[in-house]
This record gives structure tokens, C-alpha cells and sequence, in this order.
């Protein structure tokens, strides 16, 4: 399975600020996701991210608030914008090499906003 | 969107002991995932069982699928401290633009007792 390296895999930020997660794969993938985890919660789909254009994101996600990029098909990233302590949570990329095949996910980044 | 839900949400046992849990989901699906997150960190994917099949092994790890009736269940065998985890399960939909995005449960947090 790919091998994912995501960075950092945690930060202290203060409000106001932004913070850019990086996810690395080691071989080509078909897609790349990003995914959050609040607090004591499951998962929740952010954005696909597409390879040369802009990501596709979810209900209740823009792209002013997490805006997106993946320059190639082995990495991609997530920036946290003007971020506010509800932006506290696991931020997680996943990948998948076609249909029917696991999704695997990166060690996340622990986001603590004070 | 269809959402996952697991049971029960947190399970208790002695090592040794076997755990079940279970997971229901609302609409068709191409396959079933099951993952593992210790302590907040990255998942591990476990399993995945395609819409046609019933029954997945995994050294101590069992997964059913009823599509009739919507869930799937996940049996870890003769149960050790290090199983100490949540356990998620994620649904793949079927049906055109779906593009492998996965919809979460919300977990059970299972401790196993030495």
C-alpha cells in the first residue's frame, strides 16, 4: 500500500492565523482526500482534491476556509484559514488507487487553535 | 447522505475475550471499509468487503456484509490489550459521482482489559 507522510503532525496556532498541512505519497494515486475529525467525533469529508484544478468540496466547506491544492498526483495540501478554536481538530489526507481498492490515510495533523 | 452507525459505541471485554461490533448504513454501496485509530492518530484500514461479497478473514479479524439488510459486522478473535482502539466503518456509495469518497460511522471505542 502507498506510504502517506503528512506534516506537521501537529501545531499550536493562534487565532487569526492560517496553518498549511503538506501530504506526501510515495507513488501515483488516483485520488487524494481530505478528511476532519473534531473532537470526540468520526470523520467528515472536506474536498476531494483534483490533480491541476480546483478541489471539489463538500457541504458546508469553501474554499476561502480550506483552500486546496494538488500541483501532481503524489502530493497535496490543506491550508486551515483565519483559524478560530472550532478549527481544533485532526486534519487527515487519504489516497486511493482505484476502484474497489482500500483508502489509506496519513498519520494526521493534531490542530490545537488557542 | 447516508451516514454509518456503529454498535455499540463503546465495548469493554478481557483480553482474550472476543469483541463484535456492528454497523448499519442507509444506501447502496460499492464496498465496506473497517479502520482502527489509536488514540486520536492516523487510521489503519483493517478490511474491505465488496458489495458481493458475505464474509472477509483477516488473521484474528472477521467481517460479515448483509446488503439485504443494510450492515455489516466486524468479530476480533481471542482479544489482546493492544486492540485497545476506535474501530470505524465507511461505506463507498454507489452510483455515478461518487469518486470513492467515503461516508464514516461513528465509531466504537473499544478497551480490552489485561
Amino acid at each position: 500500500s502507498a506510504v502517506i507522510s503528512q506534516k506537521p503532525s501537529r501545531d499550536i496556532c493562534q487565532r487569526g492565523t492560517s496553518l498549511t498541512i503538506q501530504c506526501q505519497v510515495d507513488s501515483q494515486v488516483t485520488m487524494m482526500f481530505w478528511y476532519r475529525q473534531q473532537p470526540g467525533q468520526s470523520l467528515t469529508l472536506i474536498a476531494t482534491a483534483n490533480q491541476g484544478s480546483e478541489a471539489t468540496y463538500e457541504s458546508g466547506f469553501v474554499i476561502d476556509k480550506f483552500p486546496i491544492s494538488r500541483p501532481n498526483l503524489t502530493f497535496s495540501t490543506l491550508t486551515v484559514s483565519n483559524m478560530s478554536p472550532e478549527d481544533s481538530s485532526i486534519y487527515l489526507c487519504s489516497v486511493i488507487t482505484g476502484p474497489n481498492q482500500p483508502q489509506h490515510f496519513g498519520d494526521g495533523t493534531r490542530l490545537s487553535i488557542l | 447522505s447516508q451516514q454509518g452507525e456503529e454498535d455499540p459505541q463503546a465495548l469493554s471485554i478481557q483480553e482474550g475475550e472476543n469483541a463484535t461490533m456492528n454497523c448499519s448504513y442507509k444506501t447502496s454501496i460499492n464496498n465496506l471499509q473497517w479502520y482502527r485509530q489509536n488514540s486520536g492518530r492516523g487510521l489503519v484500514h483493517l478490511i474491505l468487503i465488496r458489495s458481493n461479497e458475505r464474509e472477509k478473514h483477516s488473521g484474528r479479524l472477521r467481517v460479515t456484509l448483509d446488503t439485504s439488510k443494510k450492515s455489516s459486522s466486524l468479530l476480533i478473535t481471542a482479544s489482546r490489550a493492544a486492540d485497545t482502539a476506535s474501530y470505524f466503518c465507511a461505506t463507498d456509495a454507489r452510483g455515478g459521482g461518487s469518486n470513492y469518497k467515503l461516508t464514516f460511522g461513528k465509531g466504537t471505542l473499544l478497551t480490552v482489559n489485561p
